[in-house]
């Protein structure tokens, strides 16, 4: 069984257009992330939401807005999209009392 | 200073060698630690936690230096199956559960 699932696992888009990237947990963990790791590797935090509720919201530009419709799902809608959001976003989850976060496969998103 | 610093490396080392990462981290208050290990195009786990002086794991030990705010990550016997990208990863002190991620070294193991 897949823990932490996230579709597409590509995305190839042009500048401009509207995308969204979606992401499950079965693992029945409270918190999720969304994370951007560009091509240098650094893997940076975007986005954190706790059962639902937004805690970490870190200096993104607002052309991205996550959405988590129950603590199972916490989708990634960006807008208006440009070459620089061209990078692997991955999904973790994190269970209570816990440092360990699991990731989900990572979407590999391409903007030309 | 970064919060987590890194060596990007790449270490080339031959199978069987010892090889050693070093992580410099600039909050004096943090208390744990973390590795986590990142294959080529593949999502990052967890390799190993470190909560006191250190850890060790089979072939893989993990070491902390309070002092000079460091910690090491040592793996002895390398294997073709190590090549992979070491994260040392430390909790963000303001709490959220936050983890900040050092940009990583790399490691490749040949034969």
């Amino acid at each position: 069984d897949t823990a932490v699932s996230q579709t597409p696992k590509y995305l190839v888009t042009q500048m401009g257009n509207d995308k969204s990237i979606k992401c499950e947990q079965n693992l029945g963990h409270d918190t999720m992330y969304w994370y951007k790791q560009d091509s240098k590797k650094f893997l940076k935090i975007m986005f954190s939401y706790n059962n639902k509720e937004l805690i970490i919201n870190e200096t993104v530009p607002n052309r991205f807005s996550p959405k988590s419709p129950d603590k199972a799902h916490l989708n990634l809608h960006i807008n208006s999209l440009e070459l620089g959001d061209s990078a692997v976003y991955f999904c973790a989850s994190l269970a209570e009392g816990s440092y360990e976060q699991y990731f989900g496969p990572g979407t590999r998103l391409t903007v030309t | 200073r970064k919060e987590v610093e890194q060596d990007p490396g790449p270490f080339n080392v031959p199978e069987g060698a010892t090889v050693a990462f070093n992580c410099t981290y600039s909050n004096s208050a943090s208390q744990s630690f973390f590795w986590y290990r990142q294959d080529c195009r593949k999502e990052p786990k967890l390799l190993m936690s470190v909560y006191s002086s250190g850890n060790e794991d089979g072939r893989f030990t993990a070491q902390l230096n309070r002092a000079s705010q460091y910690i090491s990550l040592l793996i002895r016997d390398s294997k073709l199956s190590d090549s992979a990208t070491y994260l040392c990863v430390v909790p963000f002190s303001g709490g959220y559960n936050k983890l900040i991620f050092g940009a990583g070294t790399r490691l490749a193991v040949h034969p």
